[in-house]
């Protein structure tokens, strides 16, 4: 079995400030790792993924996330969040040898301006 | 870039109802998946197919089936509409490598009254 939990519901910063959206995971093997963005009325956007190698993943739009085994965590970071980054975050996972992706509740992001 | 399409945005049906929500991609996927996302659930899978003709259930697919007759092209059907089918349907596709992303189109928004 797998899950991921993400423990915020909401995640509220400044702009201009540093963005920690929190993800953790549970597979049988070993994973890969997904963040997606969802903006209002709109389908999910990957954002990065981490398969194997270097633990530190950079995506798209300024986007981060660190790999941690032994914490099974996953948690994406941006280093100066902007108002257009305010959306609905989603981290996913997939053990190697399965195909079905799991995802967890989501955390919405808001920064203000 | 890899689109998907979903035919509907906005879709409303009546209890009972016979309902089709029709997915195309275009980049020759063999993997092509039917989700739905409720607030403070995230997404979850309801069929997933590998192949023309090929399916699985996933995590929810009782009031559900799919219909794949092409590989661009995946179909869910609602064999008999009811209120608690009212959701956000998400499709997606991707390659059969497990470390590629899955692409997402923009969602139906489906009310059955």
């Amino acid at each position: 079995a797998q899950s991921v939990a993400q423990p915020e519901d909401q995640v509220n910063v400044a702009e201009g400030n540093p963005l920690t959206v929190k993800c953790t995971y549970s597979v049988s093997g070993n994973p890969y790792l997904f963040w997606y963005v969802q903006y209002p009325n709109r389908g999910l956007q990957f954002l990065l993924k981490y398969i194997t190698g270097d633990n530190l993943v950079k995506g798209s739009y300024g986007f981060e996330a660190e790999f941690n085994k032994s914490q099974t965590s996953f948690h994406l970071k941006k280093p100066s969040a902007l108002v257009s980054d305010s959306a609905l975050y989603f981290c996913a996972v997939r053990d190697v040898n399965d195909y079905k992706l799991s995802f967890g509740a989501g955390t919405t992001v808001t920064v203000r301006a | 870039d890899v689109k998907v399409t979903q035919s509907s945005r906005y879709l409303v049906k009546r209890t009972g109802e016979k309902v089709f929500l029709e997915c195309v991609q275009d980049m020759d996927h063999e993997n092509m998946f039917w989700y739905r996302q409720d607030p403070g659930l995230g997404l979850r899978l309801i069929y997933f197919s590998y192949d023309v003709k090929m399916k699985e259930k996933g995590d929810i697919p009782e009031g559900y089936s799919v219909s794949r007759e092409k590989k661009e092209r995946f179909s869910l059907i609602l064999e008999s509409a009811s209120t608690n089918q009212t959701s956000m349907y998400l499709c997606a596709s991707t390659l059969p490598r497990g470390n590629q992303p899955q692409h997402f189109g923009d969602g139906t928004r489906l009310s059955i009254l």
